[in-house]
């Protein structure tokens, strides 16, 4: 079946720290990945994707994932943080050929601190 | 870029009421979702629909029905409202052949 795990569902990081968000996902096919993000009250908004190639992707905002097959994992990753990246970050799995839908994990909220 | 749009950003209804919510894409995508987001859960499939008049249930239909009759537009509606479908509401678009799914700013809707 069909998952994404978030593991963490809140995460507080200071200002200017580094930041890692956990990402697993469990599908039975080749996986397109992405991350989203969702600012408060807003819509989400695509943060990366992979498709194929290169695990190292590089998205908007200074983020980037990384995509690790032999542990099914697809880590959100940014050297420093800013006050505006504070957010929810959603993680998802779908289809690389065919299938419609996307799946997505329950969410990871980020607090940062002056 | 892509734009999604829906009807309302805040919403507010009383149980029984037929209540309808409105998504408009303007880039000739072909699939369409709704979604609801509710905390802890992240986000769940209601309907999705690939093509005019054509639709697919998601994981939790029950209580919502959907209706495409233009390509740009897909409308969720809750027949009769109840207090658990208070909830954030968020439609997506997705071109042909790709995918990557295009999200509205939602609607929060709240039934009272």
């Amino acid at each position: 079946a069909q998952s994404v795990t978030q593991p963490d569902i809140h995460i507080t990081v200071s200002e200017g720290a580094s930041l890692e968000l956990r990402c697993n996902y469990s599908y039975g096919a080749t996986p397109y990945l992405f991350w989203y993000v969702q600012s408060p009250g807003q819509g989400l908004q695509l943060l990366l994707k992979y498709f194929s190639g290169d695990t190292l992707v590089q998205g908007i905002k200074g983020f980037e994932a990384e995509f690790k097959r032999s542990q099914s994992s697809f880590n959100l990753r940014k050297p420093s943080v800013h006050w505006s990246d504070a957010a929810e970050y959603f993680c998802a799995v779908g289809a690389s050929t065919g299938a419609n839908n996307l799946f997505f994990g329950t969410g990871t909220r980020l607090t940062v601190i002056p | 870029d892509v734009k999604v749009t829906q009807s309302s950003r805040y919403l507010v209804k009383r149980t029984g009421e037929k209540v309808f919510l409105e998504c408009v894409q303007d880039m000739d995508h072909e699939n369409m979702f709704w979604y609801r987001q509710d905390p802890g859960l992240g986000l769940r499939l209601i309907y999705f629909s690939y093509d005019v008049k054509m639709k697919e249930k998601g994981d939790i239909p029950e209580g919502y029905s959907v209706s495409r009759e233009k390509k740009e537009r897909f409308s969720l509606i809750l027949e009769s409202a109840s207090t658990n479908q208070t909830s954030m509401y968020l439609c997506a678009s997705r071109p042909g052949g790709r995918n990557e799914q295009f999200f509205g700013p939602g609607t929060r809707l709240t039934v009272l």
